[in-house]
């Protein structure tokens, strides 16, 4: 059971140069999320998702693309990669209302952009 | 929308106990959680309020009163590995869209 798998692990872009940060996902949860985290400023919020086919914006949205096409993935987009989107990206996952609010995290994606 | 204040650094000695606060606005309130984060490691989750009151899980308990939009965690016999970052989130509408603190970097002295 592999829970919840980022990839790649550590990425370095130029700016303007885009990609895609993958996120996987085997334990059929129908909520997918994607959060930003900067030092001193927590967790942020994406995008997310509540099923394939549904996406909707967090509280940092500018700047990233998702799409939801099976339940097990939810890839984000970068268009167009800014020095400000140099952050450690955590995709998180869970069954729609598991009423604990019980997020599990993928290990992190370490993204540079020079 | 939502807030969450806590504070950003804690320092305590082994076997000691300490209290991490969290105040929060939000609009509509669907229960208080707590994330632990070592470093360079990934968020996982400790404890869930959605009711007044204590919840106990070994040597953590979490306290949450509606009333006064707070809640705290407490870590109790503190040890070296609980060494981390704790985030206090509140869930923001339907699903498990969750808002998180800016977390409270917990260190642990012999």
């Amino acid at each position: 059971n592999a829970g919840v798998t980022q990839t790649p692990k550590f990425q370095v872009l130029k700016t303007g140069q885009s990609m895609t940060l993958q996120c996987a996902q085997d334990m059929n949860h129908e909520y997918m999320s994607w959060y930003r985290q900067d030092p001193g400023m927590g967790l942020r919020l994406i995008h997310y998702s509540v099923g394939a086919g549904i996406t909707d914006q967090g509280e940092v949205p500018n700047g990233y693309n998702v799409s939801r096409s099976t339940t097990e993935d939810f890839p984000l987009r970068l268009l167009s990669a800014a020095p400000s989107q140099t952050s450690v990206y955590f995709c998180a996952s869970s069954y729609s209302n598991s009423g604990a609010n019980v997020l599990t995290f993928g290990a992190g994606s370490r993204l540079t952009v020079l | 929308g939502q807030s969450l204040e806590q504070p950003s650094e804690v320092t305590a000695v082994e076997g000691a106990i300490v209290q991490i606060n969290c105040t929060y606005q939000t609009s509509g309130f669907y229960g208080l959680s707590w994330y632990q984060q070592h470093d360079g490691g990934a968020p996982t989750f400790l404890s869930y309020n959605g009711l007044d009151g204590l919840e106990e899980t070994g040597r953590f308990s979490s306290f949450l009163s509606r009333s006064d939009s707070y809640g705290y965690l407490l870590l109790q016999e503190l040890q070296m590995k609980d060494s981390a970052s704790y985030f206090c989130a509140v869930r923001s509408g339907g699903y498990n869209k969750l808002i998180f603190g800016a977390g409270t970097r917990l260190a642990v002295h012999p």
